[in-house]
């Protein structure tokens, strides 16, 4: 069973600044998500990936796969961005395409 | 822009009472899952759904619930003896492959009293 564990568990920035997020998993994955929870609650995509790196505007994840370790940056950081980041994985040998979650990165930018 | 549907948005109910969340997947995707957040806690998988049937399950998911797609656009999550910790959010997701992208619903939120 896969074991994903995310850090910091919160983290507080000034709008404009470099964020990073990082996301470590225990067992081999064939595919790693990185979602967005707003305070409502809805969950929204950011990236699937399963080798080197990705980006959208300003946002970039990057993944290891030997290292067992993803990344997802902000770039010039915007109070708009606050919300939680979640990194999920799906394991290599599941069946059903399950993902195993981390336990979130709540981030706040403050203006 | 597609997306997954879900209602009702907040379901209150009492403990022992049987509930259905309903979802609508995006209309060409295959795979549906269910998971669910309790507050404060991370999300879990419960259940994926392929070709009418079970293609995984985790262990919270017991004999207490049943998922089914009566129709070509429904995908359903009942509980049929609600406990206090069901209580929880909800969500339905789809993707139109197994490896790919899942889309996720906004939730429902289900209290049991």
């Amino acid at each position: 069973k896969n074991e994903v564990e995310q850090s910091p568990q919160n983290l507080t920035a000034q709008e404009g600044e470099f964020i990073t997020i990082n996301c470590s998993y225990s067992v081999g994955i064939s595919a790693l998500h990185w979602l967005q929870q707003h305070p409502g609650g809805g969950i929204v995509s950011l990236f699937m990936l399963s080798s080197g790196k990705k980006k959208h505007g300003r946002l970039i994840a990057t993944i290891n796969i030997q290292e067992k370790h993803s990344s997802l940056h902000i770039t010039a950081s915007h109070p708009r961005d606050s919300a939680v980041y979640i990194c999920a994985a799906r394991d290599r040998e599941t069946s059903g395409s399950r993902l195993t979650f981390g336990e979130g990165t709540q981030l706040t930018v403050n203006p | 822009e597609p997306e997954v549907t879900q209602t009702p948005s907040h379901q209150v109910t009492q403990m022992g009472q049987e509930v259905i969340l309903r979802c609508v997947p995006i209309s060409n995707h295959l795979y549906f899952y269910w998971y669910r957040q309790i507050l404060g806690q991370k999300v879990e998988f419960l259940v994926s759904f392929y070709n009418n049937e079970i293609s995984e399950k985790s262990e919270i998911f017991d004999d207490q619930f049943s998922v089914e797609r009566p129709d070509g656009s429904n995908f359903t999550l009942k509980i049929r003896s609600t406990k206090l910790e069901d209580s929880a959010m909800y969500f339905c997701a789809s993707s139109a492959d197994r490896v790919y992208e899942q889309y996720f619903g906004p939730g429902t939120r289900l209290t049991v009293t």
